[in-house]
């Protein structure tokens, strides 16, 4: 079956203790790209990887940081997490975008941050 | 700036009350117009993608359109298993070549029995 997976699911933690929320897609998608969603915000781009080796930052990156070492995985790492990064995290997969169209984005179920 | 707005922010219909959804945008170089259902807990779900003006796409009780200024998703004889948020995404150029996903805040449907 196609699919996004992300881990953990949920997860509770403290200020400052680094964390790392991996994601792998079997769809052997050149893009993929984490989101962050808030209540009345929409869903909010963090991270984007083209390709291996190959990441950019999105609208809101400060205080994350991401790896695409391999084509299927994309790791979203946060070295000292922060209260104000409680949020439900996506992760999205599809084939490269190209210019003059559009691709479907597939999504992972999600990851329930909290940071005390 | 692009921008992508949605409303109403949340619709309260009754079981076969049909109705509609808006999406308005604003964006340099629109590439796509992507709907997306989301139920509570779970990722988005993809429905449908429109590219240009006048572009119509259905499924089941849904259909969307394309303006150059805003998109609908109308819901005919809504159903409770009709009920979610369903957000609006505009795919946006990046300079070289590369694409960009522009979510809006999304609009929250209840279907009542």
């Amino acid at each position: 079956e196609a699919q996004v997976t992300q881990n953990p699911r949920y997860l509770i933690t403290v200020t400052g203790k680094k964390l790392t929320v991996t994601c792998s897609q079997n769809m052997n998608h050149e893009y993929m790209s984490w989101y962050r969603q808030d209540p009345g915000l929409g869903l909010r781009q963090i991270y984007y990887s083209m390709n291996v080796e190959v990441t950019d930052k999105g609208d809101v990156p400060e205080g994350y940081k991401v790896s695409r070492k391999e084509k299927r995985n994309f790791p979203l790492i946060l070295e000292s997490p922060s209260p104000n990064q409680t949020s439900l995290y996506f992760c999205a997969s599809s084939s490269i975008l190209r210019t003059g169209g559009g691709e479907t984005q597939y999504f992972g179920p999600g990851t329930r941050l909290l940071v005390l | 700036e692009d921008q992508v707005t949605q409303s109403p922010e949340a619709l309260r219909l009754q079981e076969g009350e049909s109705s509609s959804l808006n999406c308005s945008y604003t964006v340099s170089g629109l590439r796509g117009l992507f709907w997306y259902r989301q139920d509570p807990g779970k990722g988005p779900e993809f429905l449908f993608t429109l590219y240009s003006a006048g572009e119509e796409k259905e499924k089941e009780r849904l259909k969307a359109t394309l303006t150059k200024k805003e998109s609908f998703l109308h819901i005919t004889a809504p159903k409770p298993e009709d009920s979610a948020t369903y957000l609006c995404a505009v795919q946006a150029s990046l300079s070289g070549g590369y694409n960009k996903l522009i979510f809006g805040a999304g609009t929250r449907l209840a279907v009542h029995p």
